[in-house]
Parts: structure tokens; C-alpha cells; sequence
């Protein structure tokens, strides 16, 4: 079966430093999506991403996001300057197109990001 | 805003036990309903889903029912597994929403023989 793959599976930076947090959606879908998971709290919507722009994005979303597909297959998540509570796990999302009720999204296994 | 509330966990059933985990959600729509199963090392899987009152969604023995009226969708199995142990997602997306899922905390479930 067709899977996301997100790589780094456990990512350790120090506070201030820009981090990278890719995913290989699968092949054939066009919409993509970032999630992330703090401790102990709630998934979280961050960012869905169309037609090589952001569809919408959360509050969460502020100016040290940015996202990216640079070369048709990966799509990246940047942290520009990270802060102690950018600490998580952050799942990518990829989906068909005409899906309905979100029964063709697929995520990724995550990355968990701990900033030090 | 949408918001989704599940129990909270770890649950630790035996084998072969009666399985509710509970959730209630809070949304200004009509919001499809979602259960998403998080197994060690792996991605969020759907396993099963709601899209209107009544509707009984259900797969590989799990089932839950979308109840308006309480606000709920609770998940249910009749006799769990020790590969059932996993974590488990509530969730919703708002018709005005696109595909964008609110989910709950998630609620650790381990099965012990």
C-alpha cells in the first residue's frame, strides 16, 4: 500500500536554529497537509497546501513557518528560528484529489522535533 | 470554534474485553465524524467514519455511532485484541471546513492477555 514517509523520524535541534521537517506525500495526490502534537495535547492543525500555495493555515501558522514542495515530490516544512514550544510531533498528510469526508487522507508515521 | 473531547488515557483492557472510548465534539456545522488508529512506529490510519446523524460507521470490529442529540461518537468493540493496542484519535471535519480535521487528544489503548 501507498504510504507518506517523513524523515527525520526524531529530530533534536537547539533553540533558535532553523529546522527542515520533510515528507514524501504519495505519488499521485495534490493536496498536502502539516498536523503537529505536543505532549499530552490535542493534534493541531497547521497548513494545507494546493496547487503550490497554502490552501489555509492555522494560528499556529505564524511567520517562522513556511512550506514548501521545491521539487514536485517532497514537501518540507521549515521552522526559521525554533522555540522551546515548537517542541512536538508533527505529522504530514497527503490526499487524492475528489476525496469526500477525508476518507483518502493518508498521514506519515511523524517526526518528533525537540527543541533543547 | 470545533472542538473534540476524548477520555483520557491509557485504557488497559485483557483480552477478549469490552472496548468504550468516549468522545464528544462541539461544532457550528454538520460535521463528519472520524476514528483514527495510531499504531507504534506507524502514521494515523482511518478506521472508520460518520458523515451524518444516525450513521454507524464501523471496520475490523470496531463501530460508532454519530449521536447529534448527545453530541457523541463513542467507540465501541465488543471483544479487543492484544494487536488492538494502539492509540486512538476522535475527530471532525465542519462541511465549511474543506478537509481540515479537528482532532481530540487521542487515548492510549493497551490489551493485555
Amino acid at each position: 500500500e501507498p504510504e507518506v514517509t517523513q524523515t527525520p523520524s526524531h529530530q533534536v535541534t537547539q533553540m533558535g536554529q532553523e529546522v527542515i521537517l520533510r515528507c514524501v506525500p504519495i505519488s499521485n495526490h495534490l493536496y498536502f497537509y502539516w498536523y503537529r502534537q505536543i505532549l499530552g495535547q490535542k493534534v493541531e492543525f497547521l497548513v494545507s497546501f494546493y496547487n503550490n500555495e497554502i490552501s489555509e493555515k492555522s494560528e499556529i501558522f505564524d511567520d517562522q513557518f513556511s512550506v514548501e514542495r521545491p521539487d514536485g515530490s517532497n514537501f518540507t516544512l521549515k521552522i526559521r528560528s525554533t522555540k522551546l514550544e515548537d517542541s512536538a510531533m508533527y505529522f504530514c498528510a497527503s490526499e487524492t484529489p475528489g476525496a469526500v469526508g477525508n476518507e483518502k487522507l493518508f498521514f506519515g508515521s511523524g517526526t518528533q522535533l525537540s527543541v533543547l | 470554534g470545533d472542538s473534540v473531547t476524548q477520555m483520557e488515557g491509557p485504557v488497559t483492557l485483557s483480552e477478549e474485553a469490552f472496548l468504550t472510548i468516549n468522545c464528544t465534539y462541539t461544532a457550528t456545522g454538520y460535521p463528519s465524524l472520524f476514528w483514527y488508529v495510531q499504531y507504534p512506529g506507524e502514521g494515523l490510519q482511518l478506521l472508520l467514519k460518520a458523515t451524518k446523524a444516525d450513521d454507524k460507521g464501523s471496520n475490523k470490529g470496531f463501530e460508532a455511532t454519530y449521536r447529534k442529540e448527545t453530541t457523541s461518537f463513542h467507540l465501541e468493540k465488543g471483544s479487543v485484541q492484544v494487536s488492538d493496542s494502539a492509540v486512538y484519535f476522535c475527530a471532525l471535519s465542519d462541511q465549511g471546513g474543506g478537509n481540515k480535521l479537528t482532532f481530540g487528544t487521542g487515548t492510549q489503548l493497551k490489551v493485555e492477555l
